[in-house]
């Protein structure tokens, strides 16, 4: 099956700091990338969708200029969480779906990226 | 925008059935079932797409019914393995543009 990496798989940061995750597909072309933050015993809530080319789309209630999502080429997304505070501590995981397959197709998951920051 | 699942969490010994179900206040074009293990990324088990067909697993079966908006997992004979927590999810119409997991089902099998 299609394979999903991200990097990296935890970090513990300072109050301030800017961390990046990236998310990779290995074996295929991924047009679109979801971004999902995850808090403890909850849902994966998704933050926004990340298109090739094009800038992201972010889900009400998400802050555009403190999570920066970059999609530059079509295996590698990126998330950047600028100024990282203890609420921005959570599960980040990415999804990517295959250029190839329908939009109502399956997506392929990163194995996460545990932010904490302290 | 987020798909509701009933119920929020059962216990089951090992052999037992289960249902899990997801319901949406929008049309759906496709439901997605996961699995998530505790830290871990979510496991894909099943879609079912519009006009029926199924993708999946072949001990996993699901049923979809476009009209009530509703999507239901069946989990038969049930192991240990198939402890974790459950999650559909499906994509906006037409574009598919984002995807939302509903709000998830706890499942515990013990032995």
């Amino acid at each position: 099956g299609a394979v999903v990496s991200q990097h990296p798989s935890w970090v513990i940061c300072k109050s301030g700091t800017s961390v990046k995750i990236e998310c990779r597909s290995l074996d295929f072309q991924a047009t679109t990338m979801f971004w999902y933050r995850q808090f403890p015993k909850q849902s994966l809530m998704l933050m926004a969708t990340s298109n090739e080319g094009s800038k992201a789309t972010y889900e009400q209630g998400v802050e555009k200029d403190k999570f920066l999502i970059n999609h530059a080429s079509l295996t590698l997304s990126t998330l950047t969480v600028t100024s990282a505070h203890p609420e921005d501590s959570s599960f980040y995981i990415c999804s990517a779906r295959d250029l190839g397959q329908g939009l109502y197709n399956e997506q392929f998951f990163g194995p996460g990226t545990r932010l904490t920051v302290l | 925008q987020q798909p509701v699942q009933s119920p929020q969490a059962v216990i089951l010994r090992e052999g037992e059935d289960a249902v899990i179900n997801c319901s949406s206040s929008k049309a759906l074009y496709s439901v997605h079932w996961y699995r998530q293990k505790h830290g871990e990324a979510p496991v894909f088990l099943m879609i079912l797409l519009k006009g029926g067909e199924q993708k999946g697993h072949e001990k996993i079966s699901a049923s979809f019914n476009e009209k009530k908006q509703q999507s239901s997992l069946y989990l038969t004979a049930s192991q240990l393995s198939y402890s974790g927590t459950y999650f559909c999810g499906t994509p906006t119409p037409y574009t598919g543009n984002q995807f939302y997991f509903g709000t998830g089902t706890s499942l515990t099998v013990i032995p």
